[in-house]
C-alpha cells in the first residue's frame, strides 16, 4: 500500500522560481528518497537521506526530513524547464530496501 | 556503473497471450530485484520482490500464477505476464538493489506493455 502523500500534486512555475514539494509518511523508516520522472520513462534516483539526517543538498536540490511529523521535502532552486518532470518520495522501512512510493507531484517550469 | 536494462522497451500483444519481460543489470550482480506496475498518472505500485535463486515474494493482491518471476541469476529477473488481457495494460519497472553498496535501489527505463 502507499504511505506516501505528496503535494502539490500538481504544481507549475516559471523558470528561474524555486520549487517546493512535499512528503509525508506513516510509519518508521531507515531512509527517505526523491526520484524524478520524465514522461513514460524509467525513474532517476536524486537524493537519499538517512532517518538520522535533517538535511541533504545536492546541486540545485535541498531535501529535509523530519521525523517526528514523519514528512519531508524538496527544494528545487532556480528552476529550469528541463526540470519539467513528476517529482516521487519513496521510503524504506525495512533493511531489504523494499521501497513505497508517494503519489507523486507533476511539476512544470515554464520557460 | 549501476546501469539497469529492460526488453522490450514496448510491446503490443492481443488478449490471452503471454508476455515476458526481461530486467538484467549490466555491471552488477543484483541480489534483489524488484517488479513495478504503474498506470497512467499514477504512482509505482510494487508487484513483487525478486532475491536470485529463490521464490519472489508478491505484493498483496497480487496474483502469482499471472505475473510470473524467475530470478535465475544475478543479473537477469524476468517477469511473465500469463493470459494477458486488457486491464493489464500498463508500465512496467524493474529495480536491482546493489546490497553490498547500500540502499539505493537502481531502476531499469520501464516497459509499457499493451493488451489490446
Amino acid at each position: 500500500s502507499q504511505q506516501g502523500e505528496e503535494d502539490p500534486q500538481a504544481l507549475s512555475i516559471q523558470e528561474g522560481e524555486n520549487a517546493t514539494m512535499n512528503c509525508s509518511y506513516k510509519t518508521s523508516i531507515n531512509n527517505l528518497q526523491w526520484y524524478r520522472q520524465n514522461s513514460g520513462r524509467g525513474l532517476v534516483h536524486l537524493i537519499l537521506i538517512r532517518s538520522n539526517e535533517r538535511e541533504k543538498h545536492s546541486g540545485r536540490l535541498r531535501v529535509t526530513l523530519d521525523t517526528s511529523k514523519k514528512s519531508s521535502s524538496l527544494l528545487i532552486t532556480a528552476s529550469r524547464a528541463a526540470d519539467t518532470a513528476s517529482y516521487f518520495c519513496a521510503t524504506d522501512e525495512t533493511s531489504g530496501s523494499r521501497l513505497t512510493f508517494g503519489e507523486g507531484t507533476q511539476l512544470t517550469v515554464n520557460p | 556503473g549501476a546501469v539497469v536494462s529492460q526488453h522490450p522497451s514496448w510491446v503490443i500483444c492481443k488478449s490471452g497471450t503471454s508476455v515476458k519481460i526481461e530486467c538484467r543489470s549490466l555491471d552488477f550482480q543484483a541480489t534483489t530485484m524488484f517488479w513495478y506496475r504503474q498506470f497512467p498518472k499514477q504512482s509505482l505500485m510494487l508487484m513483487a520482490t525478486s532475491n536470485e535463486g529463490s521464490k519472489a515474494t508478491y505484493e498483496q493482491g497480487v496474483e502469482k500464477d499471472k505475473f510470473l518471476i524467475n530470478h535465475a541469476s544475478l543479473t537477469l529477473s524476468t517477469l511473465t505476464v500469463t493470459s494477458a488481457h486488457p486491464e493489464d495494460s500498463s508500465f512496467y519497472i524493474c529495480s536491482a538493489t546493489r546490497t553490498s553498496w547500500g540502499d539505493e535501489q537502481f531502476f531499469g527505463p520501464g516497459t509499457r506493455l499493451t493488451v489490446l
